[in-house]
C-alpha cells in the first residue's frame, strides 16, 4: 500500500490546457516535495512545501500544501509540450523515510 | 555541479548471481538512498543511510543488503538475483531529511 496517493495516474492534454495533478494521503508529512523525472534520467526537485496551508509558484507551475499537511497538489497553467514528464510527489513522514507517490504521467500534445 | 553517479545504466544478470549496484556522490551529504522504479508503482524505498556504517530498511529490504563503508559511497547488494528484482534502481542523496534530494540515472536491472 502507497502512504501518498496520486491521482491521476494518467494526464492528456493540449498545448495551453491547464491540469491538476493531486497527491493524498491519511499520514501528516513534515514537508513534501515535488520532482519531474523525463525518460532516462533521475527525478529532479521543483518544490518542497513545508507549511500547511502553504502555495508556491514556480512559473506557471502552482504548488499547494494541504492545511492539515496531509495532501498537496500541483496545477500548470497553459501547459507546453516542454512539461510533458512523470510528476512524482514525495513525502517525509516522522521516521524521515523519504516516501514517493507512484507517479502521474503528463503528455502535453501540440 | 552536483553529482550523484551510478556505476552502470544497463545491466543483464542470471538467475541467482551476486549482484552490485554502486553509487557515488560527490557533495558530501549525510544521507544517502536506494530505490526502485516499477510502472504504476513509483519509487519504492529499498535502504538508506544517514551516516557511515548506518544503514536502515525501507518498505522493501527483502533479498537486498546495502554497504556504506565511506561516506561518498553507498552500494547495494542482490545476495542471489531473482526474475522478480529486474527493474529500474535509483539512488540518491541528501543533506538533511527535509531537503532536496539529488538522483542519479538510475541503472536499469534484467536478470534472465
Amino acid at each position: 500500500t502507497q502512504l501518498l496517493e496520486q491521482s491521476p495516474q494518467f494526464l492528456s492534454i493540449q498545448e495551453g490546457e491547464n491540469l491538476t495533478v493531486y497527491c493524498n494521503s491519511s499520514s501528516v508529512f513534515s514537508s513534501l516535495q515535488w520532482y519531474r523525472q523525463e525518460p532516462g534520467e533521475g527525478p529532479v526537485l521543483l518544490v518542497t512545501v513545508v507549511t500547511g496551508g502553504e502555495v508556491k509558484k514556480l512559473k506557471r507551475l502552482t504548488f499547494q500544501f494541504g492545511d492539515a499537511r496531509k495532501d498537496s497538489s500541483l496545477h500548470i497553467t497553459a501547459a507546453q509540450p516542454g512539461d510533458t514528464g512523470l510528476y512524482l510527489c514525495a513525502g517525509l513522514p516522522q521516521d524521515y523515510k523519504l516516501s514517493f507517490g507512484a507517479g502521474t504521467t503528463v503528455t502535453v500534445r501540440a | 555541479d552536483v553529482k550523484v553517479t551510478q556505476s552502470s545504466r544497463y545491466l543483464v544478470k542470471r538467475t541467482g548471481e551476486k549482484v552490485f549496484l554502486e553509487c557515488v556522490q560527490d557533495m558530501d551529504h549525510e544521507n544517502m538512498f536506494w530505490y526502485r522504479q516499477d510502472p504504476g508503482l513509483g519509487l519504492r524505498l529499498i535502504y538508506f543511510s544517514y551516516d557511515v556504517k548506518m544503514k536502515e530498511k525501507g518498505d522493501i529490504p527483502e533479498g537486498y543488503s546495502v554497504s556504506r563503508e565511506k561516506k561518498e559511497r553507498f552500494s547495494l547488494i542482490l545476495e542471489s538475483a531473482s526474475t522478480n528484482q529486474t527493474s529500474m534502481y535509483l539512488c540518491a542523496s541528501s543533506s538533511a531529511p527535509n531537503t532536496e534530494a539529488f538522483f542519479g540515472q538510475g541503472t536499469r536491472l534484467t536478470v534472465v
